[in-house]
């Protein structure tokens, strides 16, 4: 199976201030379709989760711009440029390509 | 509005049974792939199943198989998840998820619902 390690598991973050968030894949995302299926989600406190980002770096709608992925192979990012307190959650990335794998979770919360 | 809604929780004795329903709305469900996805207590998000558009093609995480089975009416727009041969380990939210042939996986999802394997 394909490992998705994410860090830090815990991410304190003042307002304002942006966050990154790091996800490395134990063996290489890219398909033979020559897509990346690594995508990014969000989980606010007793909610579901909800897609922020899909193949690295496509925004679904409704996500503010603040949110970004990047990376490529077995390291990807994702990064909010100024945190807000809606932010508070746990992100998790998952991979796509070797059947479905997701990364533990990483806590941000509010310094 | 995309709307996906999850019944059948509850609990459930070790070595049982039980049946999720996935009920989908504001979409052509027969065109989607869906997906079974929990989370235990307190934990991450671990993918269950897979079914294709038209049922032909159909998966289950090992630690699943042979137990659960996936099933879909696209008829009435929903989607099924039995569950046998219960476990404590199987006690968790699950969520249906649709993918997007485009956006690819886990596009839209359910609000869950509680699974609770105990005697």
């Amino acid at each position: 199976d394909v490992v998705m390690t994410q860090s830090p598991l815990s991410l304190p973050v003042t307002l304002g201030q942006p966050a990154s968030i790091s996800c490395r894949s134990s063996q290489s995302l890219v398909y033979s379709d020559g897509n990346t299926y690594l995508h990014w989600f969000q989980q606010r406190p007793g909610q579901s989760p909800r897609r922020l980002i899909y193949k690295i770096s496509n925004r679904d709608s409704g996500v503010p711009d603040r949110f970004s992925g990047s990376g490529s192979g077995t390291d990807f990012t994702l990064k909010i440029s100024r945190v807000e307190a809606e932010d508070v959650g746990v992100y998790y990335c998952m991979q796509g390509t070797h059947w479905i794998t997701f990364g533990q979770g990483t806590r941000l919360e509010i310094k | 509005e995309v709307q996906l809604v999850e019944s059948g929780g509850g609990l459930g004795q070790p070595g049982g049974s039980l049946r999720l329903s996935c009920a989908a709305s504001g979409f052509t469900f027969s065109n989607y792939v869906m997906n079974w996805v929990r989370q235990a207590p307190g934990k991450g998000l671990e993918w269950v199943s897979y079914i294709s558009s038209s049922s032909d093609t159909i998966f289950y995480a090992d630690s699943v198989k042979g137990r659960f089975t996936i099933s879909r009416d696209n008829a009435k727009s929903s989607l099924y998840l039995q569950l046998t041969s219960l476990r404590a380990e199987d006690t968790a939210v699950y969520y249906c998820a649709r993918d997007c042939p485009v956006t690819s996986h886990f596009d839209q999802w359910g609000q869950g619902t509680l699974v609770t394997v105990s005697s």
